[in-house]
């Protein structure tokens, strides 16, 4: 069976530290992993995909990196509105349905 | 690009009605969509997998009797709660899945519609 899990649940930062959330996976064949942000009461924004080990990805502060059994998404430099849950998804094998983590629910202290 | 939206964002109703959510590719045809629901702090859970033109595949342990999915065109897709009760609240979320078959394959998810039953 698949699994996603993200850690840490949740990850408070001042505003300037920067930090890495992770997302371990075990899966059978993968064809892409997601990283999506969701801020409460609103459906996830998609931010990347990444394909293959030691690809890699950034937008503005964040950037997302992946290796055969993990990714990372490693925040530079945080301000208060990066502050949200940070959904990780992984697709793999012959299905086309992603399977979501629990996320990392980020608070950035100004 | 790739905007889905859903309408309404937020509906109040009354035990034992139906409601009705929309779910739109704005920008671009998806001929598959998915429905999802999510708890308080919770992730995820996808409802079923709808498909242009034929019946929606439901996960285990969700009524289709209950949650009719209708994907009648390439850029719609409706969920109807049938018979709402208040254990039916939630935050209901649609995606759209583009790109299909190739590297972008990616699902852009709605802004989401919060249903609560009174």
């Amino acid at each position: 069976e698949d699994q996603v899990t993200q850690s840490p649940e949740a990850l408070r930062l001042q505003e300037g530290e920067s930090s890495s959330l992770n997302c371990s996976y075990t899966v059978s064949g993968l064809r892409g992993l997601f990283w999506y942000r969701q801020d409460p009461g609103k459906g996830p924004e998609f931010l990347f995909t990444l394909y293959s080990a030691g690809e890699e990805k950034e937008k503005e502060r964040l950037k997302a990196t992946l290796t055969k059994k993990e990714s990372f998404l490693h925040i530079t430099a945080p301000k208060p509105e990066d502050s949200a849950t940070y959904l990780c998804a992984v697709q793999a094998g012959g299905s086309y349905i992603p399977t979501f983590g629990r996320g990392t629910s980020l608070i950035v202290h100004p | 690009g790739a905007v889905v939206s859903q309408h309404p964002s937020r509906v109040i109703c009354k035990s034992g009605t139906s409601v009705k959510i929309e779910c739109r590719s704005l920008d671009f045809q998806a001929t598959t969509m998915f429905w999802y629901r999510q708890f308080p702090k919770q992730s995820l859970m996808l409802m079923a997998t709808s498909n242009e033109g034929s019946k929606a595949t439901y996960e285990q342990g969700v009524e289709k009797d209950k949650f009719l999915i209708n994907h009648a065109s390439l850029t719609l897709s409706t969920l109807t709660v049938t018979s709402a009760h208040p254990e039916d609240s939630s935050f209901y979320i649609c995606s759209a899945r583009t790109g299909i078959g190739t590297s972008t394959d990616t699902q852009y998810f709605g802004p989401g519609t919060r249903l609560t039953v009174l």
